[in-house]
This record gives structure tokens, C-alpha cells and sequence, in this order.
């Protein structure tokens, strides 16, 4: 199946910092989102971005299908952006499994 | 717009038994995913359901079942629980297979 690799593993900034994750994966997908799993457990959907980019206030995304990668963009990190950040990536065809990465575990000190 | 959600919310099983956790999604939304979260095997795919049909299945076990009804509403159930059952169990909705889904708060399962 499709492998989807995400880094760093850990990432540790200071608030007001920006950063930048990264998420590879093995195949063509026509589907890839960006989650945030904040430390109560509860996953947040970020963004749907299969190609392209996106903005959302302090977040940003790109993924370049054909080179098979995506980045998350956080700019003036806040302590409220820690958690894990998730790739999640579904093949191309009719099956719409979405495969996750092991996550980015982000800490923001204050 | 309430969003998805799961219930119960935390239990305890013990070896052996069954367990039944249940799913409402967002309104409208009419496709419901499962996924299992473990600190070993992160994320991983359950099975998909889309009009009451199931769409995709991952590589668990027979012992792992669902079904959606006809108000998208979908429920999971596991039999013949074991120790490595214990995992934090996520529904999420999606208006149509291969769309932006949406998690639930999840159910967290503890075998003993």
C-alpha cells in the first residue's frame, strides 16, 4: 500500500516562531489532508489539499503531486498550535482509504 | 451545526467480551470512517460506509465489524475483545466518499 512519511518527528519552537512540516508519500493520491490532534485526543481538519495551496489565517498549505510531497506552514507559533500534526493521504481510483503518517509531535513554549 | 459524534465516550471491557460503539455524523453527511489510534500502530483504517454500504475495509480481523443504517447513523462492533483492543476508536463524516472528513471526539477502550 501507499507509504506516507512525515518530519521531523519532533519539532520544539518558541512562541512567535514559524516552522515547516513535511509529509512524503510513495504514490499518487487525489487526496490529502492535514490534521491537528490537540492533547485531548480531538483531530482537527486542517486543510484538504491534493494540489495546490491553501491559506487559513497563520496556516498554510502546499502539495506538489507530482514530486509526491506535502508542507504545513505555521507562522508566530502559539502554545494553542501544539499537539500532533497528521498527513493523510488517499490513493487515486475509487478507493478513498486514507492512509496516515505517524504524525509530528509540535511543542510551543511560552 | 453539531458536529460527529461518538458514544460512549470511555469504557472499560474485559478479555472476552463484546463491545458496541456508536456514531451519529454531521447532518447531511452521508459518508462514516473508522480508525483506530494506538501509541504502537498510530492511525490506522478500519472500514468505510457509504449509503449503507460497506466501501473499504482495512486489514483488521474478523472479530471487527460495522454497519450504517439508513440515517447514516453507523455503529462498530468488536467480539472476543482482547488486551490490544485497547485503543482510542474514531468515527469521522464525510458528505460523499473521498471528501473532507470531519472526526469525532473518539471512543477510548480499555481491555482488561
Amino acid at each position: 500500500g501507499i507509504q506516507v512519511e512525515q518530519s521531523p518527528p519532533d519539532l520544539i519552537l518558541q512562541e512567535g516562531a514559524n516552522s515547516t512540516l513535511r509529509c512524503n508519500f510513495s504514490d499518487s493520491v487525489n487526496n490529502l489532508q492535514w490534521f491537528h490532534q490537540n492533547p485531548w485526543g480531538q483531530l482537527i481538519n486542517l486543510f484538504y489539499i491534493p494540489s495546490g495551496t491553501k491559506q487559513n489565517g497563520r496556516l498554510s498549505a502546499t502539495t506538489v503531486a507530482t514530486e509526491r510531497y506535502s508542507l504545513l506552514y505555521i507562522s508566530s507559533s502559539q502554545t494553542t498550535d501544539s499537539g500532533v500534526y497528521f498527513c493523510a493521504v488517499g490513493p487515486t481510483g475509487a478507493n478513498s482509504k486514507l492512509t496516515f503518517g505517524k504524525g509530528i509531535t509540535l511543542s510551543v513554549r511560552p | 451545526k453539531a458536529g460527529v459524534t461518538q458514544t460512549p465516550r470511555y469504557l472499560i471491557k474485559t478479555r472476552g467480551q463484546q463491545v458496541t460503539l456508536s456514531c451519529s455524523p454531521i447532518s447531511g453527511h452521508r459518508s462514516v470512517s473508522w480508525y483506530q489510534q494506538t501509541p504502537g500502530q498510530g492511525l490506522q483504517f478500519l472500514f468505510e460506509y457509504f449509503s449503507e454500504t460497506q466501501r473499504n475495509k482495512g486489514n483488521f480481523p474478523g472479530r471487527f465489524s460495522g454497519r450504517q443504517f439508513s440515517n447514516s447513523r453507523s455503529e462498530m462492533n468488536v467480539s472476543t475483545l482482547e488486551l490490544g483492543d485497547s485503543a482510542l476508536y474514531l468515527c469521522a463524516s464525510s458528505l460523499a466518499l473521498g471528501n473532507t472528513i470531519y472526526f469525532g471526539e473518539g471512543s477510548w477502550l480499555t481491555v482488561v
